[in-house]
């Protein structure tokens, strides 16, 4: 089944602690993306990836950290998180970066920074 | 300015029956993607129709068409036949370049509607 995966799917944690949320993708994608979503401000863009070893800053990168090794896989660091990135993180993919290609999404995680 | 605009915080329908949901958009870009999601209250993103900017027709899938008036700069999402299992929040996005390529690959979401069907 074609599909984008996230791990976890729920996440409790503390102030300062670092985590990773992995993003894979089996449908040889090129493009990834990651998003939040909070309530009153919408979906709004993270990072994204045009291919492997090319990623860039979306709208609200600060206290993040994106690689792309590989093609299906596109994880998320916080480094030091803070309780202002408790949100819904959801990666997407789309066969290419273009204007007119459909982004998939995971399911999403549900981060809570204590 | 907000490139897309949902009008509607929030819609009820029926069961059975149809319920259009609007969207808005603005961009001086000719390329673009406008695109429909759905997110159920167990929060997933569902990826429901797309109109091409260069469609002519407009696009069908299954219980969804979408209504694109292009001089108008509106992508209405028809839902037919409505079900008690599309209650939930429904976005209108759209993938354009931006002033230099500066959005390239980036989906623009509107603020959402929430849809409720009655029985």
């Amino acid at each position: 089944e074609a599909q984008v995966t996230q791990n976890p799917r729920y996440l409790i944690t503390v102030t300062g602690k670092k985590l990773t949320v992995t993003c894979s993708q089996n449908m040889n994608h090129e493009y990834m993306s990651w998003y939040r979503q909070d309530p009153g401000l919408g979906l709004r863009q993270i990072y994204y990836s045009m291919n492997v070893e090319a990623t860039d800053k979306g709208d609200v990168p600060e206290g993040y950290k994106v690689s792309r090794k590989e093609k299906r896989n596109f994880p998320l660091i916080l480094e030091s998180p803070s309780p202002n990135q408790t949100s819904l993180y959801f990666c997407a993919s789309s066969l290419i970066g273009g204007a007119l290609d459909t982004q998939y999404f995971g399911p999403g995680t549900r981060l809570t920074v204590l | 300015a907000q490139k897309i605009t949902q009008t509607q915080p929030g819609m009820f329908v029926q069961e059975k029956e149809a319920v259009t949901l609007d969207c808005t958009y603005d961009t001086s870009d000719p390329s673009y993607g406008l695109f429909w999601y759905k997110q159920p209250s167990s929060g997933e993103m569902i990826f429901l129709i797309y109109q091409g900017s260069y469609d002519q027709q407009n696009a069908t899938e299954g219980r969804y068409s979408l209504n694109f008036q292009k001089a108008r700069k509106s992508a209405n999402l028809v839902i037919s036949a409505s079900q008690l299992g599309d209650s939930a929040m429904y976005f209108c996005a759209m993938r354009d370049l931006g002033a230099g390529g500066t959005s390239y690959g980036k989906l623009t979401f509107g603020q959402g509607t929430i849809l409720t069907v009655h029985p």
